[in-house]
């Protein structure tokens, strides 16, 4: 079975710096796709950035970036130049590669809570 | 305009109850999904439906039916409320070819709370 593990129920950043959020997962799968989605307290589940496990470079999406270690089945997030608006609840989440979508279903990680102060 | 809309946002109700969620999407897409957020936060799969069929049905008490009148729509009805309902629920859509992307979008969420 696959799983979704976060290590970080909680962490705290300042504002301007930068932090890491830690996922690590399981499967026997070899096709696969990452995901990093963002709730804020509007509770809006946000993507925030996908990485294919085929592909080796890690994925950015501005201040977002993936350190995606396959071997290691590790997929870290790291948010840059952190921002007031980026205190939300952090979810790993991973999906395994079948043809055709309906079976596809995401399955997540407990959670980061991050909370960026001033 | 939204791609991914629930109603209501948020539902209160009593034990013993019959509610239903309803949910549409925009996109055009095929696939739709619930999804239940508990209070710790823990999101989990119920069901999800390809073009009006039922594909996956996690283990979820049958008091909860999905019913999807066209590929834009996938409701959830819910009988015999129980306390340990209560939950936040998403509905979520996906293309079914999109075997490049695999990301699914979002609703808004629906608060449901039993007392």
């Amino acid at each position: 079975a696959q799983t979704v593990t976060q290590s970080q129920p909680e962490m705290s950043v300042q504002e301007a710096e930068t932090v890491t959020l830690s996922c690590t997962y399981d499967t026997s799968e070899s096709n696969y796709y990452l995901f990093w989605y963002k709730q804020p307290p509007s509770r809006q589940m946000i993507l925030v950035i996908r990485q294919e496990a085929y592909k080796q470079q890690n994925a950015t999406e501005n201040r977002f970036s993936v350190n995606f270690q396959k071997a290691a089945k590790s997929f870290s997030l790291k948010i840059s130049d952190s921002q007031l608006g980026d205190t939300a609840m952090y979810f790993c989440a991973f999906i395994h590669e079948t043809y055709g979508g309906a079976t596809n279903k995401l399955i997540f990680g407990t959670g980061t809570l991050l909370a960026v102060q001033p | 305009d939204t791609a991914v809309s629930q109603t209501p946002k948020y539902l209160v109700t009593q034990m013993g109850n019959d509610k239903s969620i309803k949910c549409e999407q925009n996109l055009g897409h095929d696939t739709m999904y619930w999804y239940k957020q508990d209070s710790k936060k823990f999101l989990k799969i119920m069901f999800s439906y390809n073009n009006k069929e039922l594909i996956i049905n996690e283990t979820v008490p049958n008091r909860f039916s999905p019913k999807s009148p066209d590929k834009a729509h996938l409701n959830l009805h819910i009988n015999s409320l129980e306390l340990g309902d209560s939950a936040v629920y998403f509905c979520a859509s996906s293309p079914w070819t999109d075997r490049f992307s695999y990301e699914q979008y979002f609703g808004p969420g629906t608060r449901l709370t039993v007392t």
